[in-house]
């Protein structure tokens, strides 16, 4: 089974627009951590945010936020204000907190297209 | 600038050769992460070292091996090239191993690898 799921394959925004990037996850771990990675046509991998498993607040980074819903599993990515630069590949990610495997696994990713 | 940083950035080579990459992860780093980038298969964990030990391995191929030196830098062999192993690999770094569930992993820029 896919530990991390992004459903969208593509999402277009107009600039100036918020925009929602769906990500759900599979884990029967109690503690575990949420990543989220912008992967511009350049290549470079691009933290953006992280939310924690035991974190009773939605993690916020500028422009970037997280809607983190426990019991539905799901870790959607909010770009308020979308600009030209955030087109890009999105990944979402999490980190399982048992054992010594700090890897992430990361999810398929969405491209996210922003329109002037 | 992560300050992960990986050599060479592109890499050309036939099928059957063997090729290295190098990884510097950022200052400080112990934890060192490589995954390989594919249009089919995504993004794919292939090993981690921790402080030279290896710690964790995923769908890394046998054909493959990787190592960390006392330096902390790492280097990943691929060896009997296929024409399939052509991909982007990516070395990671991260500040802690244990207990760091929100600590990112910090990527390099990454090694396009072409195989002919």
């Amino acid at each position: 089974a896919q530990k991390i799921t992004q459903t969208q394959p593509g999402m277009f925004v107009q600039e100036k627009e918020a925009v929602t990037l769906d990500c759900t996850y599979d884990t029967s771990d109690p503690s575990y951590g949420l990543f989220w990675y912008k992967q511009p046509s350049s290549g470079e991998m691009i933290f953006l945010i992280y939310q924690g498993s035991y974190d009773q607040q939605n993690a916020t980074e500028g422009r970037y936020s997280l809607n983190f819903q426990k019991a539905r599993k799901s870790a959607n990515l909010v770009i308020s204000a979308s600009q030209l630069g955030d087109s890009a590949m999105y990944f979402c990610a999490m980190r399982e907190g048992g054992g010594s495997n700090y890897k992430l696994t990361f999810g398929k990713g969405t491209l996210l297209t922003v329109n002037p | 600038d992560s300050g992960v940083t990986q050599t060479p950035k592109h890499l050309i080579t036939a099928t059957g050769q063997r090729v290295t990459l190098r990884c510097s992860p950022r200052s400080g780093d112990l934890s060192v992460y490589w995954y390989q980038q594919s249009l089919d298969q995504g993004l794919q964990f292939l090993i981690q070292y921790y402080n030279g030990e290896e710690r964790a391995k995923g769908n890394i191929l046998e054909r493959f091996s990787a190592q960390q030196f006392p330096d902390l830098h790492s280097e990943l062999n691929l060896s009997s090239l296929e024409l399939g192993d052509s991909a982007l690999y990516f070395c990671a770094s991260s500040a802690v191993q244990t207990g760091g569930l929100n600590s990112p992993l910090h990527f390099g820029n990454g090694t396009r690898l072409t195989v002919t």
